[in-house]
C-alpha cells in the first residue's frame, strides 16, 4: 500500500537557520503530495502542496519540489522563525485508485526553533 | 467564511460513558474523516464517509460508532467499549470527485480525557 516516510525527530533550530524536512513516499499510481503543519493544540493546516512532477508548492516562505525520480516532497525554508515552531505532516493522496482517494499520512516532526 | 467546527473543544468522560463528538462543516464537502492523534503516533484513521448515509472503518475503528444523516455533520460516538479513549480528535473534510487533489480540510480538535 501507500506510504510516506519523515526523517526521524524532533528538530530544533535557532532562528534564521536553514530547514529541510525529509519526505518519501511509496505509491502505486501518481500521488498528490501534501505537507500540513500543526501548531499546538489545534489542527492540521495545509502548508503546500503539488499535484505533478516537477511542480513546487511554496507558501509562508516553505517550499517542497515534487521530485518522482526520487519519490521525494522535501519541506524547506531558507530562514526558520520561533514562530515556526509546530508540527508538521508530509502526506499524499494516490490519485489512481479512484476520484476519492484517502490521503496517507507520515508520522510528523516537531520542530521547534529557539530565538 | 466556510470551515469545520468541531465542538467541544475539551470533554472529560466518565469511565463506562459514551460520549459524542460533534463535526460539523460548511464547505459543501462530500467526504468527512475522523482521526485520532495520540503523542508521538501521528494521525490514525478511525472512520470515513465519502456520502450521506454511508461511512466505513479506517484502521481503528473498535469502539467508536458514526452517522452520516447530513452532508454537513459527520458526529462520532466514543463508546465505553473504547479502553483508552484519552487522546486529540480530530474531523476533516474533502471535495468529492477531485481525485484528492484539494487535499483535507481540517477542523480544531476536540481533546477528549477519561476521568
Amino acid at each position: 500500500g501507500d506510504s510516506v516516510t519523515q526523517m526521524e525527530g524532533p528538530v530544533t533550530l535557532s532562528e534564521e537557520a536553514f530547514l529541510t524536512i525529509n519526505c518519501t513516499y511509496t505509491a502505486t499510481g501518481y500521488p498528490s503530495l501534501f505537507w500540513y503543519v500543526q501548531y499546538p493544540g489545534e489542527g492540521l493546516q495545509l502548508l503546500l502542496k503539488a499535484t505533478k512532477a516537477d511542480d513546487k508548492g511554496s507558501n509562508k516562505g516553505f517550499e517542497a519540489t515534487y521530485r518522482k525520480e526520487t519519490t521525494s516532497f522535501h519541506l524547506e525554508k531558507g530562514s526558520v522563525q520561533v514562530s515556526d515552531s509546530a508540527v508538521y505532516f508530509c502526506a499524499l493522496t494516490d490519485t489512481e485508485t479512484g476520484a476519492n482517494s484517502k490521503l496517507t499520512f507520515g508520522k510528523g516532526i516537531t520542530l521547534s526553533v529557539r530565538p | 467564511d466556510g470551515g469545520i467546527t468541531q465542538s467541544p473543544k475539551y470533554l472529560f468522560r466518565k469511565e463506562g460513558q459514551n460520549v459524542t463528538l460533534s463535526c460539523e462543516q460548511n464547505l459543501n464537502h462530500d467526504a468527512m474523516y475522523w482521526y485520532r492523534q495520540d503523542p508521538g503516533q501521528g494521525l490514525r484513521l478511525i472512520y470515513y464517509s465519502q456520502i450521506v448515509n454511508d461511512f466505513q472503518k479506517g484502521d481503528i475503528a473498535e469502539g467508536y460508532s458514526v452517522s452520516r444523516e447530513k452532508k454537513e455533520s459527520f458526529p462520532l460516538t466514543v463508546t465505553s467499549a473504547q479502553k483508552n479513549p484519552t487522546a486529540f480528535y480530530l474531523c476533516a473534510s474533502s471535495l468529492f470527485g477531485d481525485r484528492g487533489r484539494g487535499g483535507y480540510t481540517f477542523g480544531s480538535g476536540t481533546r477528549l480525557t477519561v476521568v
